[in-house]
């Protein structure tokens, strides 16, 4: 299955590291997200682009920045992250941002140290 | 109070068995609601829409009650490729993202 795919798969990095994470779609959808999922813990939504623009921010620290180049790409950029950061990063898109279903990628595993 | 709300488990169930598990959901803004499946270090994925009149496919069941606020899945005959993690999703009214519960882990015994 690659409608959507995400590389890295595993990332470590450290404190004071600047790395990017990035995602692609395949599905000619015009929605994408940014999906936090840390143990014992619900997946977090962290950014909604929608035909390209930001629709949401969720309160984010600024030390995790996307960006949306277009419709098919997604990406976030890393720097100065802390060991709590350590977590699975899911890249999701839907038809619309009122779709009902998400297609997740499987995920970036990233280790800060 | 959490958005969405889920017994974490696991649920120890034996193959064939019928096993039900809810979801109760703070925020009566919330319009829309799914089941995700999430499989050992795999993406979720969508198994269910969940509507007020309920629905069924195949072996699986939702439903949704407005008045008390909680979503349920029910799972028929079990099988042991059941076994995973079972999200209850939200989508409030004019929200781009979903919320998530944190997941209710199965587990079907041979």
């Amino acid at each position: 299955e690659t409608g959507v795919t995400q590389t890295p798969r595993h990332l470590v990095m450290g404190m004071t590291n600047k790395k990017s994470l990035k995602c692609e779609q395949h599905l000619g959808h015009n929605a994408m997200y940014w999906y936090k999922q840390s143990a014992k813990k619900p997946l977090e939504l962290m950014f909604v682009y929608n035909f390209k623009e930001q629709t949401e921010n969720n309160s984010v620290p600024s030390r995790f920045s996307p960006e949306c180049p277009n419709s098919s790409h997604l990406f976030l950029h890393l720097h100065t992250l802390q060991p709590e950061d350590s977590a699975l990063y899911l890249c999701a898109s839907s038809r619309s941002f009122t779709g009902a279903e998400q297609y997740f990628g499987p995920g970036t595993r990233l280790t800060v140290t | 109070r959490k958005e969405v709300e889920q017994d974490p488990g696991p649920f120890n169930v034996p193959e064939g068995a019928t096993v039900a598990f809810n979801c109760t959901y703070s925020n009566s803004a919330s319009q829309s609601f799914f089941w995700y499946r999430q499989d050992c270090r795999k993406e979720p994925k969508l198994l269910m829409s969940v509507y007020s009149s309920g629905n069924e496919d195949g072996r699986f069941t939702a439903q949704l009650n407005r008045a008390s606020q909680y979503i349920s899945l029910l799972i028929r005959d079990s099988k042991l490729s059941d076994s995973a993690t079972y999200l209850c999703v939200g989508r409030r009214r004019g929200a781009d993202g979903l919320t998530f519960g944190k997941g209710t882990h199965l587990i079907i015994q041979p």
